[in-house]
């Protein structure tokens, strides 16, 4: 158990709907990443988020969107949802100042949109 | 930018035998971590183990060891007295020796232990 928490563990949508993802990072760690994983991807970075705020962006669409809240927890909300949105969606987190920088990893989210 | 390499899409090994999974990356940078995780069929990813670039000496956790060549770029995993719970999807990751910084993965090493 890396104490990285993600709900819903699986998620069956149709196209054109919106879904929210939410993550809670380990105890301590303020710095939260959300990662996609689908076949024809790869494992791609979509957004990290420290302390509230928003740090980098990666590979994520306009539709995609996120924030972190006070208490650290974070949702990915997705939206107008389309068939190649089918994916593994992964939260993961780390300690920032003084490393160590690795990270680690929520159970993900499977996204599976009809 | 950063890229990472795992060539070789496919690997077997026989239960009890040793096998190495390859990876090479391409940075400017002189400060950065490398990382081995696994995600076996459950599809958690578990960080196996971790190698620090300013480190000479290359990390080893129980069974699991890697082979860091700085100059050639190249960071493989050795897995000694492989055991059937070892088969999984291991992904080489690059991480920018910053704070916060994201992770760049490989393709992915798709493991086989054989009985």
């Amino acid at each position: 158990d890396s104490g990285v928490t993600q709900t819903p563990k699986h998620l069956i949508t149709a196209t054109g709907q919106r879904v929210t993802l939410r993550c809670s990072p380990r105890s301590g760690d303020l710095s939260v990443y959300w990662y996609q994983q689908s076949l024809d991807q790869g494992l791609q970075f979509l957004i990290q988020y420290y302390n509230g705020e928003e740090r980098a962006k990666g590979n994520i669409l306009e539709r995609f969107s996120a924030q972190q809240f006070p208490d650290l927890h974070s949702e990915l909300n997705l939206s107008s949802l389309e068939l190649g949105d089918s994916a593994l969606y992964f939260c993961a987190s780390s300690v920032v100042a003084g490393g160590p920088y690795e990270q680690y990893f929520g159970p993900g989210t499977r996204l599976t949109v009809t | 930018a950063q890229t990472v390499t795992q060539s070789q899409p496919e690997m077997s090994v026989q239960e009890a035998e040793t096998v190495t999974l390859s990876c090479t990356y391409d940075t400017s940078e002189s400060d950065y971590y490398l990382f081995w995780y696994k995600q076996p069929p459950s599809r958690q990813m578990i960080l196996v183990i971790r190698q620090e670039a300013y480190k000479q000496q290359n990390a080893t956790e129980n069974r699991f060891s890697v082979n860091f060549q700085k100059a050639a770029k190249s960071f493989s995993l050795k897995i000694s007295d492989s055991q059937l719970g070892d088969a999984a999807m291991y992904f080489c990751a690059y991480l920018r020796g910053t704070s916060g910084s994201r992770l760049t993965f490989g393709e992915g090493t798709q493991l086989t232990v054989n009985p």
